[in-house]
């Protein structure tokens, strides 16, 4: 089945630590997203790739990293540099003309 | 500034009845409009789009109404069924360059009662 898959589904991490979320697509798509939700606020994009070995920052960058090594995968880095990093995590591909974008089931990391 | 607002963070609606969600832009420079449903512990799933160059949508019991002058866009969910009960995300998509990004809104809990 095509589809986007995030690991881990809940991770735990000490303060300055840093962190590695993994997200995997198998659709082909070539544009990958990782947003950030908070309760109560709406979904807030880090970072997006629109081909391999490319990426853009989004509007909370800050803290974070990725790479795009392959177009099946885009991982994300939360560093120790993040001031609040606990949150739910999502990562998502797009293929439609209106950037309809296809959801992983996201991580939730919580910072010790 | 959020760009993307949904000002009403829950709605209560009967089964059977009409659930009408509203989401509010400033952008004028977003021409799609979509609508995502999301459970808990899930990623959202897409509903329903609209271009800006159309006033209406309709997918089943989903019809998705845009008002450009007055920056305005419902989801409309009729009859509404207990199952419905999730968050809805509003999101508008604009290009920035070559890529195109979807801005979010804050999310509306509808609750649908048996």
């Amino acid at each position: 089945d095509g589809g986007i898959t995030q690991s881990p589904k809940y991770l735990f991490r000490k303060e300055g630590q840093n962190v590695t979320l993994s997200c995997e697509q198998n659709l082909n798509h070539d544009a990958m997203y990782w947003y950030r939700q908070d309760p109560g606020q709406g979904l807030r994009l880090i970072y997006y790739s629109q081909i391999v070995n490319d990426f853009q920052k989004g509007d909370i960058a800050e803290g974070y990293s990725v790479s795009r090594e392959k177009k099946e995968s885009f991982p994300l880095t939360v560093t120790s540099a993040q001031k609040n990093p606990t949150a739910f995590y999502l990562c998502a591909s797009s293929l439609g003309t209106a950037g309809e974008l296809f959801f992983g089931e996201g991580s939730r990391l919580t910072v010790l | 500034d959020q760009q993307v607002k949904q000002n009403s963070p829950s709605l209560s609606v009967q089964e059977g009845r009409i659930s009408i969600l509203n989401c509010d832009y400033t952008n004028s420079m977003f021409d799609y409009f979509l609508w995502y449903k999301k459970y808990p512990a899930e990623g959202p799933t897409f509903l329903i789009s609209i271009s800006s160059i159309k006033d209406k949508n309709e997918d089943g019991r989903f019809t998705v109404f845009l008002n450009k002058s007055a920056k305005h866009l419902s989801l409309h969910i009729v009859p509404s069924q207990p199952g419905d009960s999730a968050v809805y995300f509003c999101a508008a998509s604009s290009l920035s360059g070559s890529a195109r990004q979807l801005t979010f809104g804050s999310g509306t809990q509808l609750t649908v009662l048996p």
